[in-house]
């Protein structure tokens, strides 16, 4: 089966800094990678996703870039505020009708410093 | 728009009695998940449904296990007996799925269980 491995397990910046956070996946045949940021006592929420006929995807402070030669994925947060910080997971799963098969890396905490 | 809503928030029962955990998903989503959240495993998939059909459930972790979705609307994962390993956060989530691609996938707040 797949298998996702995320670094770092902990990231701490300060504000206005950059967060960078890898993942590397297993499947060749995977081809959806969504990120979710989770606060504490909430449930994830989706933040952006990418897939594999899309080598990078932006939405404001927040991209996402994947090379499926390589097999690894990263989540990119540009001028990081406070309310950034949470556990971030990365995901992947085959698409079609297992897209929703998801498995998750095993989480970044993220400390954003004012 | 609620969201995927789940219950009991929180539930603590002693060992050997029956959980059941309930969810709603978004009205009009097609497919349901659940999920289990543990320190030692992550979060894990447990079952998935499409229109109220079981598509996969080699994520069930035994026999004590077991999830239905009798209607559009309504899903129940129930543990029976619990055990102290059970104890993680149940996640229940939905999505529309679209053609043979899927869509955002949308997770409840989950339900903490603490078994005794």
């Amino acid at each position: 089966g797949e298998n996702v491995e995320q670094h770092p397990s902990t990231l701490s910046v300060q504000e206005g800094d950059s967060a960078v956070i890898k993942c590397t996946y297993s499947d060749s045949a995977s081809n959806y990678f969504p990120w979710y940021k989770q606060e504490l006592g909430k449930g994830p929420q989706l933040i952006i996703d990418i897939r594999s006929n899309v080598g990078e995807k932006k939405d404001q402070r927040i991209a996402v870039t994947l090379n499926k030669t390589a097999k690894h994925f990263s989540l990119h947060i540009t001028e990081t505020q406070p309310e950034d910080s949470a556990v971030y997971f990365c995901a992947a799963s085959r698409g079609g009708t297992s897209y929703g098969k998801l498995t998750f890396g095993q989480g970044t905490i993220l400390t954003v410093h004012p | 728009d609620a969201g995927v809503i789940q219950s009991p928030r929180h539930e603590v029962t002693e060992m050997g009695q029956e959980v059941t955990l309930r969810c709603k998903p978004i009205s009009g989503h097609n497919s349901l998940f659940w999920y289990r959240q543990t320190m030692m495993r992550g979060l894990e998939l447990l079952i998935y449904f499409n229109n109220n059909v079981p598509i996969d459930d080699s994520g069930m972790p035994e026999d004590r296990f077991s999830a239905k979705m009798p209607n559009a609307s309504f899903s129940t994962l129930k543990i029976q007996p619990s055990e102290p390993r059970d104890s993680a956060v149940y996640f229940c989530a939905s999505s529309l799925q679209v053609g043979t691609d899927g869509n955002t996938i949308y997770f409840g707040e989950g339900s903490w269980l603490t078994v005794v």
